[in-house]
C-alpha cells in the first residue's frame, strides 16, 4: 500500500498567516492527490482535487501544488474558519490512503 | 440537494454484526462509484471499501477484508456495508463518500457511529 506521510502533525498559526502543509507519498502517484478539511464533529470536506484544482465554492486562499511524491497545501492568509484538521488522500491506487492529518490551531 | 445519508450504526458486542446503509439523494447513484471511510475516536481517516457503479468491482482495506461486505442496490439509490465479526477496533464513525470518477471524494454523509463493546 502507498504510505502518505503528512507534516507537520500540528501547526500553530495566527489569523492572516501563510500556512503550508506537506504530504509525501511512498511512491509516485502522478498528480492523483486531494486535500480535505475536517472540523470537529463534522464530515470531511473536499478542498482540492488532482493536486491543484480548487473544488467549487472553496475560497481562493487555498491552493495546492506538487507532483509525483511531494505535495503541498497552502493557505495564503489564514482565516478564523480555517482552524481545522487537514488530510491528504491519494487516489492513484487501492487501497486509498490518507495522510495522518495536520491540526491547524490558533496561536 | 445532492447528499448521502448513512444509517444503521449502533452498539454491538464483539463478534457481532451490523449493516450500514448509505442512501443517496439529489443524484443517481448508478453512475458513481462509492466509498466507505471510518474514523476511530480521536484518530485520523481510514479508507475501508470501494464499489464501482456497476457493483462488479469491490476493494477492501486489509483491516476489514473477509469480515466486511460492500454491496449496492442502484434501484434503491443505496449502498450497504455488512460488517461481521466486529472487533473493538472497529469502533468508529463510518462515512459514506461519493467517488467523483476517481478524482475525489466529493460528497460525504454526516456519518454513523458504530461502537463495539461488551
Amino acid at each position: 500500500a502507498i504510505q502518505m506521510t503528512q507534516s507537520p502533525s500540528t501547526l500553530s498559526a495566527s489569523v492572516g498567516d501563510r500556512v503550508t502543509i506537506t504530504c509525501r507519498a511512498s511512491e509516485g502517484i502522478r498528480n492523483d492527490l486531494g486535500w480535505y478539511q475536517q472540523k470537529p464533529g463534522k464530515a470531511p470536506k473536499l478542498l482540492i482535487y488532482a493536486t491543484s484544482n480548487l473544488e467549487s465554492g472553496v475560497p481562493s486562499r487555498f491552493s495546492g501544488s506538487g507532483s509525483g511524491t511531494d505535495f503541498t497545501l497552502t493557505i495564503s492568509s489564514l482565516q478564523p474558519e480555517d482552524f481545522a484538521t487537514y488530510y491528504c488522500l491519494q487516489d492513484w491506487d487501492y487501497p486509498r490512503t490518507f495522510g495522518q492529518g495536520t491540526k491547524v490551531e490558533i496561536k | 440537494e445532492v447528499q448521502v445519508v448513512e444509517s444503521g450504526g449502533g452498539l454491538v458486542q464483539p463478534g457481532g454484526s451490523l449493516r450500514l446503509s448509505c442512501a443517496a439523494s439529489g443524484f443517481t447513484i448508478n453512475t458513481y462509484s462509492m466509498n466507505w471511510v471510518r474514523q476511530a475516536p480521536g484518530k485520523g481517516l481510514e479508507w475501508i471499501s470501494y464499489i464501482t457503479s456497476s457493483g462488479r468491482t469491490i476493494y477492501y482495506a486489509d483491516s476489514v477484508k473477509g469480515r466486511f461486505t460492500l454491496s449496492r442496490d442502484n434501484a434503491k439509490n443505496s449502498v450497504y456495508l455488512q460488517m461481521n465479526s466486529l472487533r473493538d477496533e472497529d469502533t468508529a464513525v463510518y462515512y459514506c463518500a461519493r467517488d467523483r470518477h476517481a478524482e475525489a471524494f466529493d460528497i460525504w454523509g454526516q456519518g454513523t457511529v458504530v461502537t463495539v463493546s461488551s
